[in-house]
């Protein structure tokens, strides 16, 4: 079955303590794309890449960090958590580009303490 | 960069009615408008989308409008059933950018 998969699901940890959050998808596609999804704010990007080792700044960057090391992986790293990040995040995937159908994950709820 | 406003935050209709969402767009450059449908615990998926080079597109009760000149684009649900109750997100992207901008959502509730 063709999808995208994110680990772990759900999250509770402490500000200042490093957490990574997995993404993965077996559609051989090229661009992958993380994003936030905040009340009233809709959804803002994060990050996105459009190859291995081809990553770019999306909308709200700051405190994250990604790597692109695998076509099917692009895992969101948090090096220092802290409260504001808080959020529902979800990791995409489309074909070549964001121009055409991205397919979501299931979403990562984090919080922050 | 692109900015989308997209309204309303909520809207309620009784099944069978039709709903209409509206987003607006910044950036006169923009030309390519997704709509994607996000039901309870799960990720957004994409319903519908529209290029600038037209000006509408149907698929079955769903249509997408845009009109350039006042930089707006419109989703349009017909005949609404309880299971099109959902949060519905815009988007809008700049050719030769790969960011995607969303508008902040409507949630649809559909009555029985």
């Amino acid at each position: 079955e063709a999808q995208v998969t994110q680990n772990p699901r759900y999250l509770i940890t402490v500000t200042g303590k490093k957490l990574t959050v997995t993404c993965s998808q077996n559609m051989n596609h090229e661009y992958m794309s993380w994003y936030r999804q905040d009340p009233g704010l809709g959804l803002r990007q994060i990050y996105y890449s459009m190859n291995v080792e081809v990553t770019d700044k999306g909308d709200v960057p700051e405190g994250y960090k990604v790597s692109r090391k695998e076509k099917r992986n692009f895992p969101l790293i948090l090096e220092s958590p802290s409260p504001n990040q808080t959020s529902l995040y979800f990791c995409a995937s489309s074909l070549t580009t964001a121009r055409e159908t991205q397919y979501f994950g299931p979403g990562t709820r984090l919080l922050v303490l | 960069g692109e900015n989308v406003e997209q309204h309303p935050s909520t809207l309620s209709v009784q099944e069978g009615d039709s709903a209409v969402i509206k987003c607006t767009y910044s950036d006169s450059a923009s030309n390519y408008f997704p709509w994607y449908k996000q039901e309870l615990g799960k990720g957004p998926q994409l319903i519908i989308d529209i290029r600038s080079n037209v000006g509408e597109k149907k698929d079955q009760r769903i249509a997408v409008t845009l009109n350039k000149t006042a930089k707006h684009f419109s989703l349009h649900i017909t005949e609404t059933q309880p299971e099109d109750s959902a949060v519905y997100f815009c988007a809008a992207s700049i050719p030769g950018n790969n960011d995607m901008r969303f508008g902040a959502g409507t949630r649809l509730t559909v009555k029985p």
